[in-house]
């Protein structure tokens, strides 16, 4: 089946370090998105990727990378910058940008730092 | 900039009961407008969407009709069932651009 794969579930994380959030999809989309969702917030714009080997910034990508060296892989990196990473994060797909593109996600991976 | 706004939750109803979850948005463009629902833990799922105006989307007994003159998606279910308990997320998206603009969700919790 077609779809996107998130990982790990869960994740716990102690401060100062780093951690990468797996994204892979078969869906042969060629947009890619990370999202975080905090309660009461909706869903927030960490980055984006249209294409292999490029990516934008998003609405709040301080503290976060990411790579896209694969059509089928978008991992994000939440770096010690990021000052409040405890979230719920998701990623995305799409088979063409913006007009009557519908979004696939994955299931979400939970990040806690102790 | 684009935005949406949705009425804010908790929703509570008891089975069978009438839901209308309100949506409005502002666009520059002309935007595709898409409801997603998210059940706990899991990721986001399409509900439904509708591209232009007067164009209604539909999907498990759920409506939402694209409303050009009052800018409005409204979602509206004659009969809920404890089933539909979830976050529901309206969202637009717009023409030649990367962006999926997101409502802040509404809780709805089907009581039996």
């Amino acid at each position: 089946d077609g779809g996107i794969t998130q990982s790990p579930k869960y994740l716990f994380r102690k401060e100062g370090q780093n951690v990468t959030l797996s994204c892979e999809q078969n869906l042969n989309h060629d947009a890619m998105y990370w999202y975080r969702q905090d309660p009461g917030q909706g869903l927030r714009l960490i980055y984006y990727s249209q294409i292999v080997n490029d990516f934008q910034k998003g609405d709040i990508a301080e503290g976060y990378s990411v790579s896209r060296e694969k059509k089928e892989s978008f991992p994000l990196t939440v770096t010690s910058a990021q000052k409040n990473p405890t979230a719920f994060y998701l990623c995305a797909s799409s088979a063409k940008e913006g007009f009557d593109g519908e979004l696939f996600f994955g299931e979400g991976s939970r990040l806690t730092v102790l | 900039g684009d935005s949406v706004t949705q009425m804010e939750g908790p929703v509570t109803l008891s089975e069978e009961a009438f839901l209308t979850i309100n949506c409005t948005y502002t666009a520059t463009g002309y935007p595709s407008l898409f409801w997603y629902v998210q059940y706990p833990g899991e990721g986001l799922q399409l509900l439904l969407k509708a591209t232009k105006a007067d164009d209604k989307g539909s999907n498990k007994g759920f409506e939402a009709t694209y409303r050009k003159e009052t800018t409005s998606f409204h979602l509206e279910k004659g009969s809920v069932q404890v089933s539909d308990s979830a976050v529901y997320f309206c969202a637009l998206s717009t023409s030649g651009t990367y962006k999926y603009i997101f409502g802040t969700g509404t809780r709805l919790k089907v009581l039996a």
